[in-house]
């Protein structure tokens, strides 16, 4: 079966400090993987998604980028974080277009 | 623009209570409809997805079903440990988007004993 880990659960980063999220998928080949940052009262952001090993796309701009060096790897990073990046991230994957996509349990990050 | 909303967005019941949650949307295409669980501090589990006005689908004390414009997430007898966060997405038919969702802000679900 399919399993996906997003690690570190949770995150206290100092302002203008970077970031490193990591996200893996096992038992799965060549999924689409994506990444998406929830608020406190508003829907799940698509923040980036992914097609194959060094495909990115990013749906909004912002601070952050991704990175997928592996076929069930995905990193979302920041050079220097901004009080504005707080909330809660999550990962992603699905076999493809009209597929469901299945979600890690999250990072909260905090920006202090 | 297409959206997705949710209504209530809280909602109390009583164990055994049946009832009925809403996910109206507006796309210019519509190539699925996602329903999620999810729980405080949790990613958001998959329950349905539907694809074309008509379909239902069905899973214990759930069943989602879906018109042109609207789906509704049935809820029959529920018991506490249906208590959570329900989630509608929608996936647009915007060629080429890669499965890109719409989430809606949900609706919270509280069942008491």
């Amino acid at each position: 079966s399919q399993t996906i880990h997003q690690w570190p659960a949770t995150l206290v980063q100092p302002v203008g400090s970077p970031l490193s999220l990591e996200c893996t998928v096992e038992g799965t080949s060549n999924p689409n993987l994506y990444w998406y940052r929830q608020a406190a009262g508003r829907g799940l952001q698509l923040l980036f998604y992914s097609v194959g090993i060094g495909q990115i796309s990013s749906e909004v701009p912002q601070n952050l980028s991704a990175s997928r060096p592996q076929d069930r790897q995905f990193i979302l990073s920041s050079k220097k974080l901004l009080l504005s990046d707080s909330g809660f991230y999550l990962c992603a994957w699905s076999y493809g277009e009209n597929q469901p996509q299945h979600f890690g349990d999250g990072t909260r990050l905090s920006i202090l | 623009e297409d959206q997705v909303t949710q209504s209530p967005e809280a909602l109390r019941l009583q164990e055994g209570e049946s009832s009925s949650l809403n996910c109206s949307y507006t796309v210019s295409g519509l190539r699925g409809l996602f329903w999620y669980r999810q729980d405080p501090g949790k990613g958001p589990e998959f329950l349905f997805t539907l694809y074309s006005a008509g379909e239902e689908k069905e899973k214990e004390r759930l069943k989602a079903t879906l018109t042109k414009k609207e789906s509704f997430l049935h809820i029959t007898a529920p018991k506490p440990e249906d208590s959570a966060t329900y989630l509608c997405a929608v996936q647009a038919d915007y060629g080429g988007s890669q499965g890109n969702l719409i989430f809606g802000k949900g609706t919270k679900l509280s069942v008491k004993p």
